[in-house]
């Protein structure tokens, strides 16, 4: 069964801190890793990570996969308050036709 | 704009009662899909459609139903079997179902409360 793991599912920083924030996957025929952002109501897309190793950059926030270990990671360097959302994890497989998403981690940025 | 619209916002009904969520998009979406989210658990799949006239079910399929005659639409009905009603519903599209990299665009979501 496909599942995705992300860690820790709460964190409260302070204002200019930098956080990493996990997600490992079993997927099946993995294709594609993507990070959400939900603040309220509507999660947006931040980034979808396809290759090993790349890094991918927006602004203060970057995320990495690593397909060997089965494991990416999203930072976010100094930490402002309007960075506190839940980061979802969803993972894509080639077989299915449906993101599968972590549970989420809640972070709370204290000015 | 392009977008999806979930309607409504904010839905209270009483045990026992069908409700129907809408969710129309109009960004050219063949693929549509359902997700359920209760605090600390993530969005869990109901139900998608991958091309008109057609869905499947996804991991928390019971006691919830879907249609999907128009492209553009794809409303969900929890229905008086479902046992644990009240969540927050968010419906998503994408590109297509088979373009299996795409990422998803959601709604804003209806949250429904069951008294």
């Amino acid at each position: 069964e496909d599942k995705v793991v992300q860690s820790p599912l709460s964190l409260v920083v302070h204002e200019g801190d930098t956080v990493t924030l996990n997600c490992s996957y079993e997927v099946t025929n993995f294709r594609s890793l993507l990070w959400y952002k939900q603040e309220k109501k509507a999660p947006t897309f931040l980034f979808m990570l396809t290759s090993s190793g790349i890094e991918k950059k927006s602004g203060r926030l970057s995320s990495i996969l690593d397909k060997k270990e089965l494991f990416s990671i999203l930072n976010i360097t100094a930490t402002q308050t309007g960075d506190s959302a839940i980061y979802l994890c969803a993972a894509n497989s080639n077989s299915g036709y449906a993101l599968n998403f972590g549970k989420g981690t809640s972070l709370l940025v204290t000015p | 704009d392009g977008g999806i619209t979930q309607s409504p916002k904010y839905l209270f009904r009483k045990e026992g009662q069908n409700v129907t969520l809408s969710c129309e998009q109009n960004l050219n979406h063949d693929a549509m899909y359902w997700y359920r989210q209760d605090p600390g658990q993530g969005l869990r799949l109901i139900y998608y459609s991958q091309i008109v006239n057609d869905f499947q079910k996804g991991d928390i399929a019971e006691g919830y139903s879907v249609s999907r005659e128009k492209k553009e639409s794809f409303p969900l009905t929890v229905t008086s079997a479902q046992k644990n009603p009240t969540a927050f519903y968010l419906c998503a599209s994408r590109t297509s179902g088979r373009i299996v990299s795409g990422e998803l665009f959601f709604g804003e979501g209806s949250r429904l409360t069951v008294l």
